[in-house]
């Protein structure tokens, strides 16, 4: 059965204190693996895409990498702006995508 | 762009009543889907569609109802709502290749409380 776990369910940082975020997948032909930010109140706001292990992408305080068993979020020196919730989603064969349950990240000044 | 347009933003339903929820894009993606969002329980599928006139089911449409008879258009039916749909409902849409497709565009969500 295709599944996604994210961990840990919440985070909590001091502004300036780097960590990551985990999401682990057991799913059939992986066809992409997604990042999204989703903030109170609203949709699910697209990150990042990784298609194959090894694969890392980057965008200002934030790093994600792929292998064949999971995903990290690495988030460096971040800001109270980035909290919000990360969510992680796969997408198998066939069109469906699978989420994760997310990670509540709150930075603290 | 005005994205993935999703209304009403909020309602109210009693047990036994139907509603539409609505869903436009503008983007000219193929490929529209609903979720709900429940509490520990994360994005939930519902239905999808691939194209105007082709839709299947999620992992979780029993009680809903969809059609695509527009590309722009994919909306969700609730045919006699119960507490059981209490939830925030969202619209996602992307680009479809087949068997790939381009990151999902969410809508902000309608917050649906049955009593």
């Amino acid at each position: 059965e295709d599944q996604v776990t994210q961990s840990p369910e919440a985070l909590r940082l001091q502004e300036g204190e780097s960590s990551s975020l985990n999401c682990s997948y057991t799913v059939s032909g992986l066809r992409g693996l997604f990042w999204y930010r989703q903030d109170p109140g609203k949709g699910p706001e697209f990150l990042f895409t990784l298609y194959s292990a090894g694969e890392e992408k980057e965008k200002e305080r934030l790093k994600a990498t792929l292998t064949k068993k999971e995903s990290f979020l690495h988030i460096t020196a971040p800001k109270p702006e980035d909290s919000a919730t990360y969510l992680c989603a796969v997408q198998a064969s066939g069109n469906q995508f699978y989420f994760g349950t997310g990670t509540s990240l709150t930075v603290i000044p | 762009n005005a994205g993935v347009t999703q209304t009403p933003k909020f309602q109210v339903l009693k047990t036994g009543q139907s509603m539409t929820l609505q869903c436009a894009q503008d983007m000219n993606h193929e490929y529209m889907s609903w979720y709900r969002q429940d509490p520990g329980m994360g994005l939930r599928l519902i239905h999808y569609s691939v194209g105007a006139g082709i839709t299947d089911q999620g992992e979780v449409p029993n009680g809903y109802n969809v059609s695509r008879s527009t590309t722009e258009d994919f909306p969700l039916r609730l045919l006699s709502a119960a507490p059981s749909q209490t939830s925030v409902y969202f619209c996602a849409s992307s680009y479809w290749r087949g068997t790939y497709n381009s990151p999902l565009h969410f809508g902000n969500g309608t917050r649906l409380t049955v009593t």
